[in-house]
């Protein structure tokens, strides 16, 4: 069974920059993609960035490009998202889930996700 | 389009059948997945491959897609399918992921 959990979130003034963790269990970590995957509140889910297992093939969503950089430990089976000059746009629960591409995209596990409150 | 387009809500009768639709962005070149999402808790995959059910999700959840129409069907619906329903898909670059904007189910 897959676990993944979270970690890193908490309150941030704008301009403030974020460090998330993800701890992955039940899988083999080096061989999976690894996606960081945001909610804001009222709203779905959108995709901000994955990383294959290798780390060769990165993806940021277009608002965060430039600002956010995920990467990963496949030694520790963990995943990272850096982000810097937040906004209270950034203001979310942050969730880690597993990625599989099978002729479309599908988000398999999750984690139970970390809140991030960008505020004055 | 670029966007992916759900009922915003929906409501079912128990025991009775409902079928969530998506529509738009890329449906007709990749497949499409379904996640279930409970209030305050992580999203589900339901459907994957638009008709592929992850082990342990009930068979009377069902994927179909007819002419650039997805859906997802609850086939007798219980009080515990009572939350809100995302489809996702590739956008047209294949590498960028688009999430409808949601369906709340209520299980009369």
């Amino acid at each position: 069974q897959v676990q993944l959990e979270e970690s890193g979130g908490g309150f941030v003034k704008p301009g403030g920059s974020l460090r998330l963790a993800c701890v992955a269990s039940g899988l083999v970590f080096r061989e999976s993609y690894m996606a960081w995957v945001r909610q804001s509140a009222g709203r779905g889910p959108e995709c901000i960035s994955y990383i294959s297992g290798n780390g060769e093939d990165i993806y940021y969503r277009e608002s965060v490009k430039g600002r956010f950089t995920i990467s990963r430990d496949n030694t520790n089976d963990s995943v990272f998202l850096e982000g810097s000059d937040l906004t209270v746009e950034d203001t979310a629960i942050y969730y880690c889930a597993t990625v599989k591409w099978e002729g479309g995209v599908s988000f398999h596990s999750w984690g139970q996700g970390t809140v991030v409150n960008v505020s004055s | 389009s670029a966007e992916l387009t759900q009922e915003s809500s929906l409501s079912v009768a128990l025991g009775q059948t409902v079928s969530i639709t998506c529509q738009g962005g890329t449906l007709r070149d990749y497949f499409t997945s379904w996640y279930q999402q409970r209030p305050g808790q992580a999203p589900v995959l339901v459907m994957y491959g638009t008709k592929r059910r992850p082990s342990g999700i009930p068979d009377r959840f069902s994927g179909a897609s007819v002419g650039g129409i997805v859906s997802l069907t609850i086939t007798a619906a219980q009080v515990e399918d009572e939350a809100e329903y995302f489809c996702s898909s590739p956008d047209k670059s294949g590498n960028s992921v688009l999430f409808g904007g949601g369906t709340k189910l209520t299980v009369l």
